[in-house]
C-alpha cells in the first residue's frame, strides 16, 4: 500500500514564527509537491522537486521555501508565518513518466493567529 | 503555464441522474488529464485519467471525454449514488519536462437520495 505521509494533521503557529511542513513518501518517487488547499481556489501548486536537491518554483511561491535532502522527504518552510497563509497544505509525490497517478498525503491544517 | 479551469463550482443532483463535469486547459502540449476525487475530511485519489491520444476512457459509472483540438475535457457520471458526493478535482500535465499537475478549482458534488 503506498504511503504519503505528512507529519502534523493539524498545526496552530504564531504570526512570524518559521514554520516546518514535512512530507515523507516511501514509494521511491522522483517528483514530489507541495499544494495549498483554499476553498474556491483548488489546488495551487507552491513549489515541487524532481530530485533531491532539485526545486522548482510554482505558482504561488511567495513566502515559501522547500528542501529535498533526501529522496523520500520533502520540507516545506514558511519562513515567517502570516495569516494569509492559514490554508490546508497537501504533499503529492508521482514517479517518472507523463501518465502516471500522483499520491497525496492526508494534509496539513495550519493555522496562523 | 498552463491554466486549467473547471465548471460548475457546485453541482446538486438527484441519486439516478447523471453529472457533469467540464474542463479546459490553455496549454495544447499538455498530454495527460487526470481526474482525483477528494471526500470531506479525505485526500484527493485519482479516479480516472485520459492521455491525449484517447478521446474516451470509461470506467463502469464513470467515463472522461477529451476533445483536444477545443482543449476541453469532461468527467461523466452516470446512476449517481450518495457515495458520489465530493469534491471533484480534474488536472493536466504539461509536457516540460517536470511531472507537475495543474489542477482546476474543483466542483463540489452533492447526490440526494
Amino acid at each position: 500500500d503506498v504511503k504519503v505521509t505528512q507529519s502534523s494533521r493539524y498545526l496552530v503557529k504564531r504570526t512570524g514564527e518559521k514554520v516546518f511542513l514535512e512530507c515523507v513518501q516511501d514509494m521511491d518517487h522522483e517528483n514530489m509537491f507541495w499544494y495549498r488547499q483554499d476553498p474556491g481556489l483548488g489546488l495551487r501548486l507552491i513549489y515541487f522537486s524532481y530530485d533531491v536537491k532539485m526545486k522548482e518554483k510554482g505558482d504561488i511561491p511567495e513566502g515559501y521555501s522547500v528542501s529535498r535532502e533526501k529522496k523520500e522527504r520533502f520540507s516545506l518552510i514558511l519562513e515567517s508565518a502570516s495569516t494569509n497563509q492559514t490554508s490546508m497544505y497537501l504533499c503529492a509525490s508521482r514517479s517518472r513518466g507523463q501518465n502516471t497517478e500522483a499520491f497525496f498525503g492526508q494534509g496539513t491544517r495550519l493555522t496562523v493567529v | 503555464g498552463e491554466n486549467v479551469e473547471q465548471h460548475p463550482s457546485t453541482l446538486s443532483v438527484q441519486e439516478g441522474d447523471s453529472a457533469v463535469i467540464k474542463c479546459t486547459y490553455s496549454d495544447s502540449a499538455s498530454n495527460y488529464f487526470p481526474w482525483y476525487k477528494q471526500e470531506l475530511g479525505k485526500r484527493p485519489q485519482l479516479i480516472i485519467d485520459i492521455r491525449s491520444n484517447v478521446g474516451e476512457k470509461k470506467d463502469q459509472r464513470i467515463a472522461v471525454t477529451l476533445n483536444k483540438t477545443a482543449k476541453h475535457f469532461s468527467l461523466h457520471i452516470t446512476e449517481t449514488q450518495p457515495e458520489d458526493s465530493a469534491v471533484y478535482f480534474c488536472a493536466a500535465s504539461p509536457d516540460d519536462g517536470f511531472q507537475k499537475l495543474v489542477f482546476g478549482t474543483g466542483t463540489r458534488l452533492l447526490v440526494s437520495p
